[in-house]
């Protein structure tokens, strides 16, 4: 069974900080990557996601993440940060062949941008 | 619709009552999934279906809980004998094939037990 961590339970930045949240994850076969973002009180939102191809992936509001298959490793990054990402972060697998289809999530990380 | 609506918003039960959940997935979306995430993290997949049948159910408590997707009507998902222990927010979420395709979600129930 696949699983997924992500060791960065709660940051604070201040505004205009660059950000890297990791994650990690744990299968033995090929695998689909996604983050999504939980703003307050409100549902997961998909923020971006690798399938194939070019390991780094761009998502929406500016942010991006890189796929390292040798360290099983999709961090999400983003090179300036507002106010507004303040969320809850989650890290997501899904085995990309065979039968299984539902998603594994991270713990979550809680993201606090300061002003 | 274009998005995944999830009603109600929020439900209240006594322990020991019967708690039901509905979720209607995105147009033309084949699979619907359930999660249920307690404490504001650790999403647990509960059940999925593709149309109206049980895809995966390796998540769902057996005693207490069932779902079902019928044609023409909302998914739901149903807890008989709530226990103080099911108060958790209940995601669903649609996509449109089983792996190469993201699951949108739904804003959520936050079902409270007292």
């Amino acid at each position: 069974a696949q699983s997924v961590s992500q060791h960065n339970h709660h940051v604070i930045l201040s505004e205009a900080a660059s950000l890297e949240l990791g994650c990690n994850y744990s299968y033995g076969g090929t695998v689909n990557l996604f983050w999504y973002v939980q703003y307050p009180g409100q549902h997961l939102q998909l923020l971006l996601k690798y399938f194939s191809g070019d390991p780094l992936v761009k998502g929406i509001k500016g942010f991006e993440a890189e796929f390292i298959k040798s360290k099983f490793s999709f961090n999400l990054r983003k090179p300036s940060v507002q106010w507004s990402d303040t969320a809850e972060y989650f890290c997501a697998v899904i085995p990309s062949t065979g039968t299984a289809s539902k998603l594994t999530f991270g713990t979550g990380t809680r993201l606090q941008v300061t002003l | 619709g274009e998005e995944v609506a999830q009603t109600p918003k929020h439900l209240v039960r006594g322990e020991g009552q019967k708690a039901k959940l509905y979720c209607a997935p995105i147009k033309g979306h084949s699979y619907v999934f359930w999660y249920q995430q307690v404490l504001k993290n650790e999403f647990k997949f509960l059940i999925s279906f593709q149309n109206e049948n049980v895809f995966d159910e390796t998540g769902m408590p057996k005693e207490r809980f069932s779902a079902k997707c019928l044609p023409n009507s909302p998914c739901s998902l149903e807890i008989q004998a709530t226990k103080l222990e099911d108060s958790a927010v209940y995601f669903c979420a649609s996509s449109q094939r089983q792996t190469n395709q993201p699951q949108h979600f739904g804003d959520g129930t936050r079902l409270s037990i007292l």
